[in-house]
């Protein structure tokens, strides 16, 4: 079974800064990768996915991640935050080979400051 | 406009009465899904269905039934057995392609109990 750690609940950004979110995962084979992104109240709004191939990939928004096998991570990044990317971010895992369950990670909240 | 559509977007329940929940889908996508979003907790799989008129059970279906008689529907019903429904549900849908299969998620319903 696969598994996801987001080990930072809240993180606090100015606005302008950099910002990267952690995302580890547990798996024996080659996952499948995303970044969602949920404002207040609403759904979950995919940013990025990773398949195969380029283990740089880009997203909407700006939003970059980062798969390192070595390291079971796949990061997600942003070069300059804006007031409107506070919202609470996810990382999921899934499994190659059909419609198989997702696991998603605990959330990382994010507030930024002017 | 393609999309996912919930609803309602609030629903109060009453103890011992079962309620229900809609998810409707016209983007074609053959497998859909519900989710409990609890603070802290990130997602969990309630029921997901991968065809017409067949379901499986995710990690918590205690109290929760589900029907898929189209496509396009999806509904939720939490029943007077599920003892904690206050949660926030959502309801995704997903395309393959290949073997690589991405879900897209609906606005959510927030479920109080009176």
């Amino acid at each position: 079974a696969q598994s996801v750690t987001q080990p930072d609940i809240h993180i606090t950004v100015s606005e302008g800064a950099s910002l990267e979110l952690r995302c580890n995962y547990s798996y024996g084979a080659t996952p499948y990768l995303f970044w969602y992104v949920q404002s207040p109240g609403q759904g979950l709004q995919l940013l990025l996915k990773y398949f195969s191939g380029d283990t740089l990939v880009q997203g909407i928004k700006g939003f970059e991640a980062e798969f390192k096998r070595s390291q079971s991570s796949f990061n997600l990044r942003k070069p300059s935050v804006h007031w409107s990317d506070a919202a609470e971010y996810f990382c999921a895992v899934g499994r190659p080979g059909g419609y198989q369950k997702v696991t998603f990670g605990t959330g990382t909240k994010l507030q930024v400051i002017p | 406009d393609g999309g996912i559509t919930q609803s309602p977007k609030y629903l109060f329940r009453k103890e011992g009465q079962n309620v229900t929940l809609s998810c409707e889908q016209n983007l074609n996508h053959d497998a859909m899904y519900w989710y409990r979003q609890d603070p802290g907790q990130g997602l969990r799989l309630i029921y997901y269905s991968q065809i017409v008129n067949d379901f499986q059970k995710g990690d918590i279906a205690e109290g929760y039934s589900v029907s898929r008689e189209k496509k396009e529907s999806f509904p939720l019903t939490v029943t007077s057995a599920q003892k904690n429904p206050t949660a926030f549900y959502l309801c995704a849908s997903s395309i393959r392609d290949r073997d690589q299969e991405t879900q897209y998620f609906g606005p959510g319903t927030r479920l109080l109990v009176l």
